[in-house]
């Protein structure tokens, strides 16, 4: 069946280091990975997302990368600031717009 | 933040009773999705709903069910409650008319004792 499956379950990084969290999924028909950040308490966030027609996409400290052949898409975040500390999702759909999430990265930015 | 709400916030309900959770989408979306999310685990895929009619539904059984309204704001219900079904139920809205990203509302906490 359909699987998204998200490494590593917990990440500790330096302040002003990177972060790659690394996801791979299943099912050829998704054609949509989105990446949400949760902290604590509240909704998921939408913070980038990619479709399968393009490698890559960044947005200022944040840029994922796909690899269709591989089945698998990752998150990198630059200049980690503590303020990135929360919990990410990576997530897969087909055109249907069921999201299939992953199990989540605890990430930790220490000062 | 997002233009989507949720109510209530909270709720504490007893194992067999009914519940119904609401949704309101953001505005100029028309397909919300109810997803749940258990402690520590990822949001799972319960179903979708597209101009007041279910477009997809994720492994879960019967007794969850849903509607949307000609506003688009949806209802889930879940009868008679397990108490395996405590968790965060999170919609999201979507317009499925021109792109796939979903955003989220703030969750209902179930919990079933």
């Amino acid at each position: 069946g359909e699987n998204v499956e998200q490494h590593p379950s917990t990440l500790s990084v330096q302040e002003g280091d990177s972060a790659v969290i690394k996801c791979t999924y299943s099912d050829s028909a998704s054609n949509y990975f989105p990446w949400y950040k949760q902290e604590l308490g509240k909704r998921p966030q939408l913070i980038i997302d990619i479709r399968s027609n393009v490698g890559e996409k960044k947005d200022q400290r944040i840029a994922v990368t796909l690899n269709k052949t591989a089945k698998h898409f990752s998150l990198h975040i630059t200049e980690t600031q503590p303020e990135d500390s929360a919990v990410y999702f990576c997530a897969g759909s087909g055109n249907t717009g069921k999201l299939i999430f992953g199990q989540g990265t605890t990430l930790q930015v220490k000062p | 933040e997002t233009g989507v709400t949720q109510s209530p916030t909270h709720l504490i309900k007893t194992r067999g009773q009914q519940v119904t959770l609401r949704c309101s989408s953001q505005s100029g979306h028309n397909t919300v999705s109810w997803y749940q999310q258990a402690l520590g685990q990822g949001p799972q895929f319960i179903f979708q709903y597209y101009r007041e009619e279910e477009n997809g539904r994720g492994n879960f059984p019967p007794r969850f069910s849903g509607l949307q309204f000609p506003n688009y704001s949806s209802e889930l219900n879940v009868n008679a409650l397990e108490l395996d079904d405590s968790a965060l139920y999170l919609c999201a809205s979507s317009s499925m008319d021109s792109s796939y990203e979903q955003y989220f509302g703030p969750g209902t906490r179930l919990t079933v004792t």
